[in-house]
C-alpha cells in the first residue's frame, strides 16, 4: 500500500526565508504526485503536480519541488517565504493505475513570523 | 465555470440525528471523490464514484455512512445515526473522466459539529 509521510508537522520561517517541507513517499513504481495547499476553513488548491518529463516542477505562488526517484521524495521549496504563504500544506500520491484514489500525507503548517 | 460546490459549509446535528451532504462537481467532471478531515489531521479517503456506480468504497465506515451519485443531480453523503466521532470537515473532489494524470478539483468542503 502507498503511503507519503511529511517531516515536521510544524514548520516555522522568517518572512524572507527558504521554505523546505519534506514530503517522502513509498511506491515500488512511482507516482504522481502532487502539493496542495489549506487555508483556514477552506479547501485543498492544487499547488503543483509531477507527472511525467521535467523532475522539476514549478507552481503557484512560487513554489516549486522537484522528484527524487532515488530517494523517493517530493519536497517542496520557495526560495523567500512570505505571509500570506501561513498555511497547511499536504503532499498527495496517486498511482499510475487510472482510477485509484489519492494518498495523502498527514500535512505541515507553516508557520510564517514578520 | 464554477468550481467544485458543496453545501451546506457548516451542519449541526444531534447524535442519532441523520447528515445529508452534498456536493455539485465542476462541469464536466464525471467522477466525484470524498474525503474525510479530523481536527489535526490529514485526508482521509471515504469513497470514489461515477455517474449511478460505487467505483471505491474501501475507505467508508461499514455502518451508518453510504454515498451515491445519481445520474441528475449533486452527489450525497449520507450519515444515519451520527456520533460525536463523526465530526469532522468532509470534502469532495471532483476530476474529468480522463483525469489520472490531473489533480482533484477540490470544494471548500462542509464542517460538521455533531452536538
Amino acid at each position: 500500500a502507498q503511503s507519503v509521510t511529511q517531516l515536521g508537522s510544524h514548520v516555522s520561517v522568517s518572512e524572507g526565508a527558504l521554505v523546505l517541507l519534506r514530503c517522502n513517499y513509498s511506491s515500488s513504481v512511482p507516482p504522481y504526485l502532487f502539493w496542495y495547499v489549506q487555508y483556514p476553513n477552506q479547501g485543498l488548491q492544487l499547488l503543483l503536480k509531477y507527472t511525467t518529463g521535467a523532475t522539476l516542477v514549478k507552481g503557484i505562488n512560487g513554489f516549486e519541488a522537484e522528484f527524487k526517484k532515488s530517494e523517493t521524495s517530493f519536497h517542496l521549496t520557495k526560495p523567500s517565504a512570505h505571509m500570506s504563504d501561513a498555511a497547511e500544506y499536504f503532499c498527495a500520491v496517486r498511482p499510475y493505475n487510472y482510477g485509484q484514489n489519492f494518498v495523502f500525507g498527514p500535512g505541515t503548517r507553516l508557520s510564517v513570523l514578520p | 465555470n464554477a468550481g467544485v460546490m458543496q453545501n451546506p459549509r457548516h451542519l449541526v446535528r444531534r447524535r442519532g440525528q441523520e447528515a445529508r451532504l452534498r456536493c455539485s462537481p465542476m462541469k464536466g467532471h464525471s467522477h466525484v471523490y470524498w474525503y474525510r478531515q479530523l481536527p489535526e489531521e490529514g485526508l482521509k479517503f471515504m469513497v470514489y464514484l461515477q455517474k449511478e456506480n460505487i467505483i471505491d468504497e474501501s475507505g467508508m465506515p461499514k455502518e451508518r455512512f453510504s454515498a451515491e451519485f445519481p445520474k441528475e443531480g449533486p452527489s450525497i453523503l449520507r450519515i444515519q445515526q451520527v456520533v460525536r466521532g463523526d465530526s469532522a470537515a468532509y470534502f469532495c473532489a471532483s476530476s474529468p473522466p480522463a483525469g489520472f494524470n490531473y489533480g482533484y478539483t477540490f470544494g471548500s468542503g462542509t464542517r460538521l459539529t455533531v452536538v
